[in-house]
């Protein structure tokens, strides 16, 4: 079955160090990527997407994903973390063919330090 | 921008209820999508629609039914409210050309008591 796993249920770090949010999906070809971010009682809010061509993309808030179709993964990066990207992340795919669906990860819980 | 809006942040039902979720987009998305948001199991789709008067299951939709009478409105109705669907109910439309990325609304919090 079609599945995104995302590894990390929690991660903590600190202000200005840097962030990677791991991301695989199982599928053969390569599917629409996203990910979207969740601030505590809100909705979800996109912050990249991937499709084709480059594979590093760039979203807003300073943050970039790599998708590497080798290991099936899209990573989310980010620089230097501040502490208002403290937030949930959810690594979300859409499959090729005619379904409109997403599948999301469970989501990873980013809490950052001072 | 899109926007998505729903029209209750916070509702509190009693079990057996009959209870409506709404949710309305202003970018005539033609799908529009309903979710629920539980810790540790990520978002779940419960329902989608992709026209008027359509609608396809998720993968949770027993005890829910939906209904979208109008393309910018997507209703999600709990026919008899327990407390197993005290949840996270999430809103999210797409239009069909381009990447299908979705856009949420803020979510409802539902607890049924």
């Amino acid at each position: 079955a079609q599945s995104v796993t995302q590894p990390d249920i929690h991660i903590t770090v600190s202000e200005g160090a840097s962030l990677e949010l791991r991301c695989n999906y199982s599928y053969g070809a390569t599917p629409y990527l996203f990910w979207y971010v969740q601030s505590p009682g809100q909705g979800l809010q996109l912050l990249l997407k991937y499709f084709s061509g480059d594979t590093l993309v760039q979203g807003i808030k300073g943050f970039e994903a790599e998708f590497k179709r080798s290991q099936s993964s899209f990573n989310l990066r980010k620089p230097s973390v501040h502490w208002s990207d403290a937030a949930e992340y959810f690594c979300a795919c859409r499959y090729g063919g005619a379904t409109n669906k997403l599948i999301f990860g469970t989501g990873t819980l980013l809490a950052v330090q001072p | 921008d899109v926007k998505v809006t729903q029209s209750s942040r916070y509702l509190v039902k009693r079990t057996g209820e009959k209870v409506f979720l709404e949710c309305v987009q202003d970018m005539d998305h033609e799908n529009m999508f309903w979710y629920r948001q539980d810790p540790g199991l990520g978002l779940r789709l419960i329902y989608f629609s992709y026209d008027v008067k359509m609608k396809e299951k998720g993968d949770i939709p027993e005890g829910y039914s939906v209904s979208r009478e109008k393309k910018e409105r997507f209703s999600l109705i709990l026919e008899s409210a327990s407390t197993n669907q005290t949840s996270m109910y999430l809103c999210a439309s797409h239009r069909v050309r381009g990447y299908y990325e979705q856009y949420f609304g803020p979510g409802t919090r539902l607890t049924v008591t």
